[in-house]
């Protein structure tokens, strides 16, 4: 069963601490994305991923880190310097960048902050 | 796409009937466009993409249109059913930029009366 898996569902952490969210795609697609959606509004882009090993800051970038060691993974690191992180994250992957292609969603993390 | 502020619009339609989607985006160089469906706590699901060498493309029930005159794209939806209430985002890309990853309008909730 091909596609894009987020974990958990539901995250809760203390202001002050910085927290990891998985992604991991099984697609063999060689771009993914991380975007960030607060209530009533559109999708975000935090950070963006061509290949393994590169990456690049998408709008909104301030306070996230990524990392891309392995072609299906890319974990979102939402640090305390992030002012307001309580949203619902979303990760995606496409088959390559630069042509527009379509992008594939996982199911959601939603990141509550207190 | 672009943003249209906090407050999501919506489309009320009754089932059955047909339903339109709009959506305007900024960058006159976008040659690709893309259209979503996000139902409540989920990732966003493809519908329909389009090209910019192209002003209409059919799928099932849905239809998209573009205009590239006045950089608009809609979205027609067929016999609309419950199941497709949901929030609708349109997204495009542009290869003239150095970004390489979709931008996303604010999206529309559709609401399908029974």
């Amino acid at each position: 069963d091909g596609g894009i898996t987020q974990s958990p569902k539901y995250l809760f952490r203390k202001e002050g601490q910085n927290v990891t969210l998985s992604c991991e795609q099984n697609l063999n697609h060689d771009a993914m994305y991380w975007y960030r959606q607060d209530p009533g509004q559109g999708l975000r882009l935090i950070y963006y991923s061509q290949i393994v090993n590169d990456f690049q800051k998408g709008d909104i970038a301030e306070g996230y880190s990524v990392s891309r060691e392995k072609k299906e993974s890319f974990p979102l690191t939402v640090t305390s310097a992030q002012k307001n992180p309580t949203a619902f994250y979303l990760c995606a992957s496409s088959i390559e960048i630069g042509t527009g292609k379509e992008q594939y969603f996982g199911p959601g993390t939603r990141l509550t902050v207190t | 796409g672009e943003s249209v502020g906090l407050h999501l619009p919506t489309l009320s339609v009754q089932e059955g009937d047909n339903s339109i989607i709009n959506c305007a985006y900024s960058n006159s160089a976008s040659d690709y466009f893309i259209w979503y469906k996000q139902e409540s706590g989920k990732g966003p699901q493809f519908i329909i993409d389009i090209r910019s060498n192209m002003d209409k493309r059919q799928g099932q029930r849905v239809t998209v249109l573009l205009n590239k005159t006045v950089k608009h794209l809609s979205l027609q939806i067929a016999a609309t059913q419950p199941g497709d209430s949901a929030v609708y985002f349109c997204a495009d890309f542009g290869s003239d930029t150095g970004r390489r990853a979709l931008t996303f309008g604010s999206g529309t909730r559709l609401q399908v009366q029974p």
